[in-house]
């Protein structure tokens, strides 16, 4: 079965640092997708990237950063420059079999990232 | 553009009372529903879908139900709500076979508390 661990329940860094927040799944597919949510404190989740398996290139996008190595089934997110903004809870999530082709994702238990003044 | 709606965005509900969140969607047709609950330090367990009107599936034994009466509303429920109920319940979407490399979009939520 898909399992997504984020052993990171929270983390606390002052701005301007970087962070890196770990994720690492568990799949039996060979195809699979990963993704990352944000979630602020207004609640919602906030889609930020999707990686497929077959695409083990690093993607920056801004601050934000991701390293996916399957080798070590690893999805881990970088923020360079941490800004209050960025405090959060984030979400990494796997996208589990299903025969009849629609998505159902199965979510880590979440890291709580707060970045103090 | 697409949008969700979930109302309301907090409720507090005695045990025992009955439950009904509301969900829908904007600007699509024929939509995935899911149902998501994210209980205090877990993360988010999945409670329902729907692939379209009437179809249901459940993915966890528990004391909730869900209906989808039409193509854009999802209903979450309870009879009789219990302690375990409480936390935070998100619906989201996506588009009808859109396929396992697109990402859900959620709604902002609804925060249960049961007394």
């Amino acid at each position: 079965a898909q399992k997504v661990t984020q052993a990171q329940t929270e983390i606390s860094v002052v701005e301007k640092e970087d962070v890196t927040l770990d994720c690492v799944y568990e799949t039996r597919d060979t195809t699979y997708y990963l993704f990352w949510y944000k979630q602020p404190p207004s609640g919602e989740l906030v889609f930020l990237i999707r990686r497929n398996s077959f695409d083990e290139q690093n993607e920056i996008s801004g601050r934000y950063s991701w390293n996916f190595q399957k080798s070590t089934s690893s999805f881990n997110f970088t923020i360079t420059a941490s800004q209050v903004v960025d405090s959060a809870v984030y979400f990494c999530a796997l996208s589990e079999a299903e025969g009849a082709g629609f998505q159902k994702l199965v979510f880590g238990t979440g890291t709580r990232l707060l970045v103090s003044p | 553009s697409q949008t969700i709606h979930q109302w309301p965005a907090t409720l507090v509900q005695p045990v025992g009372s009955p439950l009904s969140l509301e969900c829908t969607v904007e600007g699509t047709s024929n939509p995935n529903l899911y149902w998501y609950r994210q209980a205090a330090g877990r993360g988010l367990q999945l409670l329902f879908y729907s692939v379209g009107i009437g179809q249901i599936s459940s993915e966890v034994p528990q004391n909730l139900s869900a209906s989808r009466p039409q193509d854009r509303q999802f209903i979450l429920s309870s009879k009789k709500l219990l302690l375990s109920d409480s936390g935070f319940y998100l619906c989201a979407w996506i588009l009808s076979g859109a396929g396992r490399s697109s990402p859900l979009h959620f709604g902002n939520g609804t925060r249960l508390t049961v007394t």
